[in-house]
């Protein structure tokens, strides 16, 4: 167990809807990561907040936003959805930022119909 | 952009054999991570080698790395079954702009 806590852990859901995923870090984790993965592309990078303020952005598609609140959870949303969007859905915590372990929860597997 | 390249793309091997991954990268780091994934679940870290260190051990796992070619390799010994899963390679590049970038990933298959 990683200590990093996502829900929901299976979602499905119709195109052109909106889901949002959440996620909680570690205890005493400051940085939040979004990674999405999906069979052709990988593990893509979508986003990075540390405390509360976006630390780095990666490919992450304008139908996607994310924060990172007060207490250090974070959110992913993901609105109009697309067929293509169907892929499981990673947050990961670390102490910093990048440069530091990174530790992953078990992911949000989402499948759009 | 995948940053990390693993190589092989699959292995299979009996159990006790030594199983090696290579993984190569294409701009300067600041460290490189070797995860492993068990099927559908989420990655868990094996270690952690910064760039001025050429080589670190963790138990039955040894992994180097040559700033000079951009590579890295993680050699397992005495496989097991339970070492069955994929295994990725991530790099914090100079600069941390792009994010912890990850290669495709190694299946690795330990045959009883």
């Amino acid at each position: 167990d990683s200590g990093v806590t996502q829900t929901p852990k299976h979602l499905i859901t119709a195109t052109g809807q909106r889901v949002t995923l959440r996620c909680s870090p570690r205890s005493g984790d400051l940085s939040v990561y979004w990674y999405q993965q999906s069979l052709d592309q990988g593990l893509q990078f979508l986003i990075q907040y540390y405390n509360g303020e976006e630390r780095a952005k990666g490919n992450i598609l304008e139908r996607f936003s994310a924060q990172q609140f007060p207490d250090l959870h974070s959110e992913l949303n993901l609105s109009s959805l697309e067929l293509g969007d169907s892929a499981l859905y990673f947050c990961a915590s670390s102490a910093q930022g990048f440069g530091n372990t990174i530790y992953f929860g078990e992911g949000s597997w989402l499948t759009v119909v | 952009s995948q940053q990390g390249e693993e190589d092989p793309q699959a292995l299979s091997i009996q159990e006790g054999e030594n199983a090696t991954m290579n993984c190569s990268y294409k701009t300067s780091i600041n460290n490189l991570q070797w995860y492993r994934q068990n099927s559908g679940r989420g990655l868990v870290h094996l270690i952690l080698i910064r760039s001025n260190e050429r080589e670190k051990h963790s138990g039955r796992l040894r992994v180097t790395l040559d700033t000079s070619k951009k590579s890295s390799s993680l050699l397992i010994t005495a496989s097991r079954a339970a070492d069955t899963a994929s295994y990725f390679c991530a790099t914090d590049a100079r600069g941390g702009a792009d994010g912890l970038t990850f290669g495709k990933g190694t299946h690795l298959i330990i045959q009883p």
